[in-house]
């Protein structure tokens, strides 16, 4: 079965310094993994995807996310926080485990990332 | 490309009434998933449609059913509402059900 953890539920930062958002995952598969982002009264944007190629992964708007068999881990960053970051931040698993699995997302409880001017 | 469209967007209904939900995917996907988003669960995953054919359902009760059109257009429906109904729902739109999925902006569902 899949699961996700972020491991933060708040983070806050000023803008201009850098962002980290964690999150670790479980899976009995090799997974996609993928982060959304949330912003008020809005629906779900993708950021990034890993889906088994290159470890680093770029995304819009300046983020990027590396992925971590060794860690389980799939967090996060952006060099630099704009106030347009401020939202909240979904890590999702996906994985092929047959007929249980199709189209089903599973996602973490969500980062909400504050930026300070 | 147009994006994943759902109507209406917002639903005030009293306890014991029904609803239904729209959503139209992004021309060419034939998968639509539904979620449920609420404050204290999160989101959850409720059922996928694939081809007019339920392939996947979540742990929900089974007031919460669906469908999908020929057209790849769904319909989501919950009986007898609960106050516990009450929440965001979102649908996702993908080419097969499998990877990324594209959402819609979600239907804030009301139960007084």
């Amino acid at each position: 079965a899949q699961s996700v953890t972020q491991l933060d539920s708040h983070v806050s930062v000023s803008e201009g310094t850098p962002v980290l958002l964690r999150c670790n995952y479980s899976s009995s598969y090799s997974p996609s993994l993928f982060w959304y982002v949330q912003h008020p009264n809005k629906g779900l944007q993708l950021l990034l995807k890993y889906t088994s190629a290159a470890t680093l992964v770029k995304g819009i708007n300046g983020f990027e996310a590396e992925f971590k068999k060794s860690e389980t881990s799939f967090h996060l960053t952006k060099p630099s926080a704009h106030m347009s970051d401020a939202a909240e931040y979904f890590c999702v698993v996906s994985e092929y485990a047959g007929g249980t699995s199709y189209g089903k997302l599973t996602f973490g409880q969500g980062t909400i990332l504050t930026v300070h001017p | 490309k147009a994006g994943v469209t759902q109507t209406p967007r917002y639903l005030i209904k009293t306890r014991g009434q029904q609803v239904t939900l729209s959503c139209s995917p992004i021309s060419g996907h034939r998968s639509v998933s539904w979620y449920q988003q609420t404050p204290g669960q999160g989101l959850q995953f409720l059922f996928e449609y694939f081809s007019e054919t339920q392939r996947n359902k979540g742990n929900f009760p089974g007031r919460f059913s669906g469908r999908q059109f020929s057209n790849s257009r769904s319909e989501m429906n919950v009986s007898t509402l609960e106050l516990g109904d009450s929440a965001l729902y979102l649908c996702a739109s993908s080419l097969t059900g499998m990877g990324e999925q594209y959402f819609g902006p979600g239907t804030r569902l009301t139960v007084t």
